[in-house]
């Protein structure tokens, strides 16, 4: 059973545009909401991340935006650039586990 | 920096080999895990770690054993691989904050092929 459900699976976007991908969990216990980015070749590096006693979570172009009554939260790429064309994960964190989407591939048409 | 190594960023191994991925991390993180990862499929957890000797399955164990000798070392062992065991598999670690695991940092993968 997937604990996170990520979508969409992949995602166009022209450059300067917004790129948003969504992600749901079930289980309440889940504490610590990280995205990685990846790029081909390499392993998923950590690109923001938010707890759910806050609602949104901004770190330059990227936004986390969080709705736990919903058990749903989502990121949001400004100005999307060539350069983040990458595959994006979400996860959720339990205790001592990571759980993750199953991928976003994104591409910024230049 | 700090890093997670994997020895071997390709392997390609026959069927019924006995197959050793080495991961080595230099955060003196507590925890250390094992991924594979598949097209549409996201990262599935293999195994974790949270101390030396300790391990526990994850949500995909079967054909897999590790081992954690030392605290910076965790080892994934294919004990007679096969075809189905073709993947990219990454090595990770973390550590405890406020009870949370927390800090994931991702080695660079070994992409595992079985003839």
């Amino acid at each position: 059973q997937q604990q996170v459900k990520q979508s969409p699976q992949s995602l166009i976007v022209q450059k300067g545009g917004i790129s948003i991908i969504n992600c749901a969990y079930e289980n309440t216990a889940f504490d610590y909401f990280p995205w990685y980015q990846q790029f081909p070749g390499k392993g998923p590096a950590l690109l923001i991340a938010i707890r759910p006693d806050v609602s949104e979570k901004k770190e330059g172009r990227f936004t986390i935006s969080f709705n736990k009554s919903a058990k749903q939260f989502s990121l949001h790429i400004m100005d999307s650039q060539p350069g983040d064309s990458a595959t994006y994960f979400c996860a959720a964190a339990g205790a001592n586990n990571l759980f993750f989407g199953t991928g976003t591939r994104l591409t910024v048409i230049p | 920096d700090v890093k997670v190594t994997q020895s071997s960023r390709y392997l390609v191994k026959r069927t019924g080999e006995k197959v050793f991925l080495e991961c080595v991390q230099d955060m003196d993180h507590e925890n250390m895990f094992w991924y594979r990862q598949d097209p549409g499929l996201g990262l599935r957890l293999i195994y974790f770690s949270y101390d030396v000797k300790m391990k526990e399955k994850g949500d995909i164990p079967e054909g897999y054993s590790v081992s954690r000798e030392k605290k910076e070392r965790f080892s994934l062992i294919l004990e007679s691989a096969s075809t189905n065991q073709t993947s990219m598999y990454l090595c990770a670690s973390s550590f405890f904050h406020r009870g949370q695991g927390v800090g994931y940092t991702f080695g660079s993968g070994t992409r595992l092929t079985v003839v």
